[in-house]
């Protein structure tokens, strides 16, 4: 079961453009929602996360939606840059769960044109 | 400190050889985790372990793969025999669980192509 699904599998913007990358998820225990950002010849590295009380958090030119009703969140990043290019993964973990232990979703290859 | 490391950064080795990678996890994190990436099937946990003891392995894919953690800073994954389809990048991430403080910290992988 694909508990953390994630879309679309690669984008390419502009620079300047705004960068979109949306993950709907099954479990309704989940309780962290946290964006990981890689590199090439790099491991994911944790960008920004959520906890569900609120609907967004904003850090920089990254944000996170969340809509608890529709079980989703989402990934947004505006003024997007070359430097952005990178492969994003959502993930999901409940809290105090098995080492709080992350369900990643599949990667979203972004591709930042100059 | 630095960081999850993880040795060797890329391996090539023949089919039916054994092949062991290495994890040095972030000095007093409890959790390890391996991870295995390939483009078909994204990020896929192996095993993680807590203190040290393996606590589910259920994403190891075969007999062929086992893990150990003999001690809090060191912990190996192991293939033996390895086939071409265990091509891939293994990842180690290590974590402290405590309140507030939820992410995993990543080493750079491993590549291993078995050829």
């Amino acid at each position: 079961q694909q508990q953390v699904k994630q879309s679309p599998q690669s984008l390419i913007v502009q620079k300047g453009g705004i960068s979109i990358i949306n993950c709907p998820y099954e479990n309704t225990a989940f309780d962290y929602f946290p964006w990981y950002q890689q590199f090439p010849g790099k491991g994911p590295a944790l960008l920004i996360a959520i906890r569900p009380d609120v609907s967004e958090k904003k850090e920089g030119r990254f944000t996170i939606s969340f809509n608890k009703s529709a079980k989703q969140f989402s990934l947004h990043i505006m003024d997007s840059q070359p430097g952005d290019s990178a492969t994003y993964f959502c993930a999901a973990s409940i809290r105090g769960n098995a080492g709080n232990m992350l369900t990643f979703g599949g990667g979203t290859r972004l591709m930042v044109k100059p | 400190d630095a960081g999850v490391i993880q040795s060797p950064r890329h391996e090539v080795t023949e089919m039916g050889q054994e092949v062991t990678l290495r994890c040095k996890p972030i000095s007093g994190h409890d959790y390890l985790f391996w991870y295995r990436q390939t483009m078909m099937r994204g990020l896929e946990l192996l095993i993680y372990f807590n203190n040290n003891v393996p606590i589910d392995d259920s994403g190891m894919p075969e007999d062929r793969f086992s893990a150990k953690m003999p001690n809090a800073s060191f912990s190996t994954l192991k293939i033996q025999p390895s086939e071409p389809r265990d091509s891939a990048v293994y990842f180690c991430a290590s974590s402290l669980f405590r309140q507030g403080n939820y992410g995993y910290t990543f080493g750079s992988g491993t590549r291993l192509t078995v050829v």
